[in-house]
């Protein structure tokens, strides 16, 4: 059973179009984080968020951490080919070592 | 940001053998270092987490005799795939908790079992 539930698991959208993915759970979370991962690569941190509530930029990307801290979003604006990839949320736990990563969003942007 | 290596980046063997992959925390020192197996176009699952100096932690399902993990340094984790089957071809990421509940991931390496 997966703690973390996105949504759409799969997106394709034309470059300069606007997106959002949606990261969801029952379950309260102490820390949020967003990655991009490359096919062949590595997952690369984007963001880490801790308050409920919690709003950051970074450039075309705002992610936002649910007031409850049960769930985030991730928008991008005017979305370029270079935004292309998988898109992981992963949750982390008071006094749990590990983080819970979410089913993953797939994201294409055609130029 | 920092900074994660792992080695080899692919490594093609025969079934039977044994594979070992390092995973190293190049510019913090990690306590805790986890193992990941991800299948195509699917997310990561936890293999297990590797503790310096002591056991590692498994996740349920996955054989610790299979998969040998040893955490000897704050900087170094290995991870060896005894008696390699074609089922065990994957892509095996590590990643490195620096601080909070932050994990920065390697390169991963690709795992091909003849």
């Amino acid at each position: 059973t997966q703690l973390l539930e996105q949504s759409p698991q799969f997106l394709s959208i034309q470059e300069g179009e606007n997106l959002t993915v949606y990261c969801n759970s029952s379950s309260v979370f102490s820390s949020l984080q967003w990655y991009r991962q490359e096919p062949g690569e590595g997952p690369v941190l984007l963001v880490t968020v801790v308050t409920g509530g919690e709003v950051k930029k970074l450039k075309r990307l705002t992610f936002q951490f649910g007031d409850a801290r049960k769930d985030s979003s991730l928008h991008i604006t005017a979305a370029q080919p270079g935004d292309t990839g998988l898109y992981l949320c992963a949750g982390g736990k008071t006094g749990a070592n590990n983080l819970f990563f979410g089913t993953g969003t797939r994201l294409t942007v055609i130029p | 940001g920092a900074v994660v290596s792992q080695h080899p980046s692919r490594v093609i063997c025969k079934s039977g053998t044994s594979v070992k992959i390092e995973c190293r925390s190049l510019d913090f020192q990690a306590t805790t270092m986890f193992w990941y197996r991800q299948f195509p176009k699917k997310s990561l699952m936890l293999m297990a987490t590797s503790n310096e100096g002591s056991k590692a932690t498994y996740e349920q399902g996955v054989e610790k005799d299979k998969f040998l993990i040893n955490h000897a340094s704050l900087t170094l984790s290995t991870l060896t795939v005894t008696s390699a089957h074609p089922e065990d071809s994957s892509f095996y990421i590590c990643s490195a908790k620096r601080s909070y509940n932050e994990q920065f991931f390697g390169p991963g390496t690709r795992l091909t079992v003849l």
